[in-house]
């Protein structure tokens, strides 16, 4: 089985600029996750889909971050315009769970994409 | 407050002996889910174990078990016989729900352990 895909590996951009995040899910999982990993901290989730409809994106900055998912399948996010903070490692990730299931499942993390903002 | 708390922000373990991560979980669910996950240096996110909050018995997983104390609301990750590989951070995970009496639920993650082994 394929795992997540996660694209670019690596990216470095001045402040103010745009960049964008794609991640391709593995086949099958109805959930899809971007989470925001600052140096030395746990994850932070940014947003959640459950096929292409967002369950939750309370911790988005809506001012500057989106997030879509066409199709239930791949899903890129963007952010526009840059800031310093958010230099971090972009994981997505994706799992079977599906809300309202009695089965749980982990979640399979992509790479990761590093962001650097200077 | 949904929250996942991880007190031991760096261990060092001697090779071959058994470690406890310490994990602390606050949430107001009656069901719910736990997750530890490794973070090796070279960033990927593997998963190690799980427990329901209805499962009974504690979960075990190769060297990987979880010490699930439900009252206490604790949920350490036990590695036995610890090797070098096992030099990574360390993440306790909890499935919470959004909303009260909402079946949408998110994945909250602790800051970390970072578990260095001596050789």
């Amino acid at each position: 089985e394929a795992g997540v895909a996660q694209s670019p590996r690596y990216k470095i951009i001045e402040k103010r600029q745009s960049v964008a995040f794609w991640c391709n899910p593995i086949s099958g999982h109805a959930t899809l996750y971007w989470y925001q990993q600052i140096l030395g901290q746990g994850p932070k989730l940014l947003i959640q889909f459950q096929n292409n409809g967002v369950v939750d994106d309370s911790q988005l900055p809506k001012d500057r971050f989106s997030a879509e998912r066409l199709k239930g399948v791949d899903s890129t996010l963007k952010i526009q315009p840059a800031k310093l903070e958010d230099s971090a490692v972009y994981l997505c990730a994706s799992s079977l769970f599906r809300t309202g299931s009695k089965e749980d499942s982990p979640l399979h993390f992509g790479n990761g994409t590093r962001l650097t903002v200077t | 407050a949904q929250k996942i708390t991880q007190t031991q922000p760096g261990m060092f373990v001697q090779e071959k002996e058994a470690v406890t991560l310490d994990c602390t979980y606050d949430t107001s669910d009656q069901s719910y889910g736990l997750f530890w996950y490794k973070q090796p240096s070279s960033g990927e996110m593997i998963f190690l174990i799980y427990q329901g909050s209805y499962d009974e018995q504690n979960a075990t997983e190769g060297r990987y078990s979880l010490n699930f104390q439900k009252a206490r609301k604790s949920a350490n990750l036990v590695i036995s016989a610890s090797q070098l590989g096992d030099s990574a951070m360390y993440f306790c995970a909890m499935r919470a729900t959004l909303l009260p009496y909402s079946s949408a639920s998110k994945i909250i993650f602790g800051s970390g352990t970072r578990l260095s082994i001596r050789p």
